[in-house]
């Protein structure tokens, strides 16, 4: 096990368009977390799993995106009918146990809505 | 409303000089406080944590309760030390909040 990985790396689309990103967390990590990042301000948190359950999820997250944990390994982050102001590096984060005090980050999703 | 405020966005010293990264942060109760160091081309990982009161690659942070504050400093930069450093405090021992960062740049 290497980390937390992602895919896509990159993802260009074009505004109106559907997208989905994958976190593979590290395999015993039971809380999964997704964050967004746009050019020049840190992580902004969206939502975070514990196992399948997801548990909270911000303001930032309006109706148009969803994110699942279906058997609480992997999870997906779907966007849909993107607008332009979805541009930004999506960040994936796992930890271990009930105290997240160390998260561990994939390498992102960039997404450029054109 | 817990915030982090890092007030350099931009900071450039040279090789061997020290080096102290600002951070200050709002948060109701005892807050848990965080470096996290992203080099270029990598992830983001945690550099230290505050609880723990450790150094790593000559780094320290001491939390000022009163200050509310939370510096990074190292008293001889090198030039691998180059990269964006976020501080971060966790809020509701789930997820965490950023500051905005700073590019940290080590002449040589």
């Amino acid at each position: 096990d290497t980390g937390v990985s992602q895919d896509p790396r990159h993802k260009i689309t074009k505004r109106g368009q559907n997208v989905t990103f994958r976190c593979d967390p590290i395999s015993e990590h039971n809380r999964l977390y997704w964050y967004r990042q746009t050019l020049g301000q840190g992580p902004e948190f969206l939502t975070y799993f514990q196992n399948e359950a997801q548990l909270e999820k911000s303001r930032l997250l309006s109706d148009r995106f969803s994110a699942e944990r279906p058997k609480g390994s992997f999870s997906t982050l779907e966007i849909q009918r993107t607008e332009q102001g979805d541009s930004a590096m999506y960040l994936c984060a796992s930890s271990f146990g009930t105290v997240s005090y160390e998260q561990y980050f994939g390498p992102g999703t960039r997404l450029t809505v054109t | 409303a817990q915030r982090v405020t890092q007030p350099e966005k931009l900071l450039s010293v040279f090789k061997g000089a020290p080096v102290e990264l600002k951070c200050n942060y709002s948060y109701s109760g005892s807050p848990e406080l965080f470096w996290y160091v992203q080099y270029s081309r990598q992830r983001l990982q945690l550099l230290l944590r505050h609880i723990s009161r450790e150094s790593i690659k000559g780094f320290t942070a001491d939390l000022n309760k009163g200050e509310t504050s939370f510096h990074l400093k190292k008293p001889f930069a090198q030039e691998e030390d180059s990269a964006m450093y976020y501080c971060a405090l966790v809020q509701g021992a789930q997820k965490l909040v950023f500051g905005q960062g700073t590019r940290l740049t080590i002449n040589p």
